[in-house]
């Protein structure tokens, strides 16, 4: 079993549509995590972090469920830039990023 | 935050030769890595770069075909010997720390071709 699961995709949606993308961990003992946006050709870049208490940062939100070690990421009123791929990242207790394979998203006109 | 380049930025480079990428950090970071992304694939890491000391490498990856260096907090060096056509991918470096929030940046990637 992977240590952080994804479904890859690709999620194609209109412009405007909320998607969520879901992502499970193994290790209980992971600390931190993360969404990473991923550009085609480009390097990761954070996109935001993920806390317990749930957090929102535009037409962002991330929750965690560390009981069922599940991470998600919504999206919102969907744009033509969000197309990209999605990395769920588990910080782990051995002090390195564990990375999903992605999920890819592609916003239609 | 932290700005991280890398030079080459790509290569294409014969079989049997090998390949150092370098990777400068604007600011000193605690932890440097480098990773490997192939083709669709998601980042895999190859070893971590301790400053002064012999890299750990993850499993799969050995020191004889990827050295590692690390002289100081702001700069590392990839190595890929005696290279395949299986070594082509995009090789990320990334830093980080506690100063940084765990926060990791990433590199532009340098991206290898090996005929």
């Amino acid at each position: 079993r992977k240590e952080v699961e994804q479904d890859p995709g690709p999620f194609n949606v209109p412009e405007g549509a909320t998607v969520a993308f879901n992502c499970t961990y193994s290790n209980s003992a992971s600390q931190s995590f993360f969404w990473y946006r991923q550009d085609c050709r480009k390097e990761p870049k954070l996109l935001m972090s993920v806390y317990s208490s749930g957090n929102e940062d535009g037409r962002f939100t991330a929750q965690l469920n560390r009981a069922s070690q599940y991470i998600s990421l919504l999206i919102r009123d969907s744009k033509l830039s969000d197309s990209a791929t999605y990395l769920c990242v588990v910080f782990g207790n051995t002090g390195k990023l564990i990375f999903g394979q992605g999920t890819t998203l592609q916003v239609k006109p | 935050s932290a700005v991280i380049s890398q030079k080459p930025s790509r290569d294409i480079c014969q079989r049997g030769t090998s390949l150092t990428i370098q990777c400068q950090v604007d600011s000193q970071v605690t932890m440097m890595f480098w990773y490997r992304q192939q083709p669709g694939q998601s980042l895999t890491l190859i070893a971590t770069a301790n400053q002064g000391s012999e890299a750990t490498y993850e499993s799969g990856f050995v020191i004889d075909k990827f050295p590692i260096s690390r002289p100081n907090l702001t700069f590392s060096t990839l190595t890929v010997s005696n290279m395949s056509p299986e070594d082509s991918s995009i090789y990320l470096c990334s830093g980080g720390g506690l100063a940084l929030g765990n926060e990791q940046f990433f590199g532009p990637g340098t991206r290898l071709t090996v005929l």
